[in-house]
């Protein structure tokens, strides 16, 4: 079964830092862009960050632009999220996503999501 | 950043009704809109991708069309399991973004 698989998540205070993680199952993880979207509580969906196959495109949301960093080891089919001096505003659950098309970071839509890990950042 | 305007935020309706939903960009981003289904407490759903095409095992009756800067998301006729928030995305260009989102619920 296709999945994907989100940990990390949990209380912090401001300032603070967090790492979230993602494993995926069942596809060819080094295949598929990955991405990360979060959604705040009763809010909407909001893009975060990407990454391609090869990690040789990254970009971020400019509200995490310089906070968070994302990565991926392929060998161990892990996409990652380091989030620093989080903000009240960082409070939501963080989905992490794969774009449906091998090889493509454009274009595409998500049609895997993680059951999503809840970040709170509270004091 | 490319701006994703959906109409209505939210509307009711009864099973059997035609749906639909508008999505607006701000720029061109050819055909690159995608349509997610989301319940509550759930993950969203790739419905549509590309515009118009069908994500496999999603029901015929969800159809996407447009191009450019206007898109619609068509329910042609709505089932129990359709009542839940939809969201258009844009995967033209970073950063990626959605729709504020729709919200159907039971009239």
């Amino acid at each position: 079964e296709v999945q994907l698989v989100e940990s990390g998540g949990g209380l912090v205070q401001p300032g603070r830092s967090l790492r979230l993680s993602c494993v995926g199952y069942g596809f060819t993880f080094d295949d598929y862009a990955m991405h990360w979207v979060r959604q705040a509580p009763g809010k909407g969906l909001e893009w975060v960050s990407g990454v391609s196959w090869n990690s040789d495109i990254i970009d971020y949301a400019d509200s995490v632009k310089g906070r968070f960093t994302i990565s991926r080891d392929n060998a161990k089919n892990s996409l990652f999220l380091e989030m620093n001096s989080l903000r009240a505003e960082d409070t939501a659950l963080y989905y992490c996503a794969k774009v449906s098309h091998a090889n493509y970071f454009y274009y595409y839509g998500l049609d895997v999501w993680g059951q999503g890990t809840t970040v709170t950042v509270s004091s | 950043d490319i701006q994703m305007t959906q109409s209505p935020s939210s509307l009711s309706a009864s099973v059997g009704d035609r749906v639909t939903i508008t999505c607006r960009a701000s720029q061109s981003i050819s055909s690159y809109l995608n349509w997610y289904q989301q319940k509550p407490g759930k993950a969203p759903k790739l419905l549509i991708y590309a515009a118009s095409s069908l994500k496999s095992g999603v029901p015929s009756r969800f159809s996407g069309r447009g191009s450019r800067t206007d898109f619609t998301l068509t329910i042609s006729s709505l089932q129990p399991e359709d009542f839940a928030s939809y969201y258009c995305q844009q995967s033209y260009s970073t950063p990626w973004t959605f729709g504020q989102g729709t919200k159907v619920d039971v009239k």
